[in-house]
């Protein structure tokens, strides 16, 4: 069983720019959640997607926006990047009808703002 | 709204002594509770959980916690540290309802000293 996947694990944009982060979820998954963990914080909550529908959305700007696919893979498009955008980012994953709502992270793109 | 407090954000301990790691919650509902523990340039791994069954949770590596509702807390342990425990560690709560995602602490930074 392939677990959730993330790419690319490193990327440097400069202020201004535009940014798309990909995540697969682990098989079965129909539930995508994305985290943004700053350097020496606890990661916080951007927004999540079930079944290709935004499903909450936490205390981020509209130019942090996201998709989710019909095969449940996502992207994380941050534009008019800032310097304090630069972070790890972590996409999770959790299974339809899973009552505990345990989510399932994969390895994060550390993003670069310059 | 829902939250968790880590108290202390270094933690230092021999290798073979008792591991103890706090976090305090917040909610004003019952809570699903969470540890997650973070390797270097890696995404989290889940610890454990309580999801309002057992009080106290048995997880992997030898680590359990205890949900004491009276104290708001559900502080992790392990009886004897190993030189692979150093980690990052992560408190978390979540609803059952809504979007369910996951509200982080801070994090404690566990050294182990050989």
């Amino acid at each position: 069983e392939t677990g959730v996947t993330q790419s690319p694990t490193h990327l440097i944009k400069t202020r201004g720019q535009q940014v798309t982060l990909r995540c697969s979820s682990q098989s079965g998954h129909n539930t995508v959640s994305w985290y943004q963990q700053a350097l020496g914080q606890g990661p916080q909550f951007i927004f999540q997607y079930y079944r290709e529908e935004e499903n909450g959305r936490g205390n981020f700007p509209p130019r942090f926006s996201g998709l989710q696919f019909p095969n449940y893979s996502s992207e994380l498009n941050v534009n008019a990047l800032e310097l304090d955008d630069s972070a790890l980012y972590l996409c999770a994953s959790s299974p339809t009808g899973l009552a505990v709502n345990e989510q399932f992270f994969g390895p994060g793109t550390r993003l670069t703002v310059l | 709204a829902q939250s968790v407090t880590q108290l202390g954000s270094h933690v230092s301990v021999s290798e073979g002594a008792l591991v103890l790691l706090r976090c305090n919650y917040s909610s004003s509902v019952p809570p699903y509770l969470f540890w997650y523990v973070q390797y270097p340039n890696q995404g989290l791994q889940l610890l454990l959980k309580y999801t309002s069954a057992a009080t106290l949770v048995k997880g992997i590596n030898g680590f359990e916690a205890e949900f004491k509702k009276s104290e708001t807390s559900f502080h992790l342990t392990k009886p004897s540290a190993h030189m692979s425990d150093a980690a990052e560690y992560f408190c978390a709560v979540t609803l059952k309802t809504g979007a369910n995602n996951l509200f982080f602490g801070t994090g404690t930074r566990l050294t182990v000293i050989p």
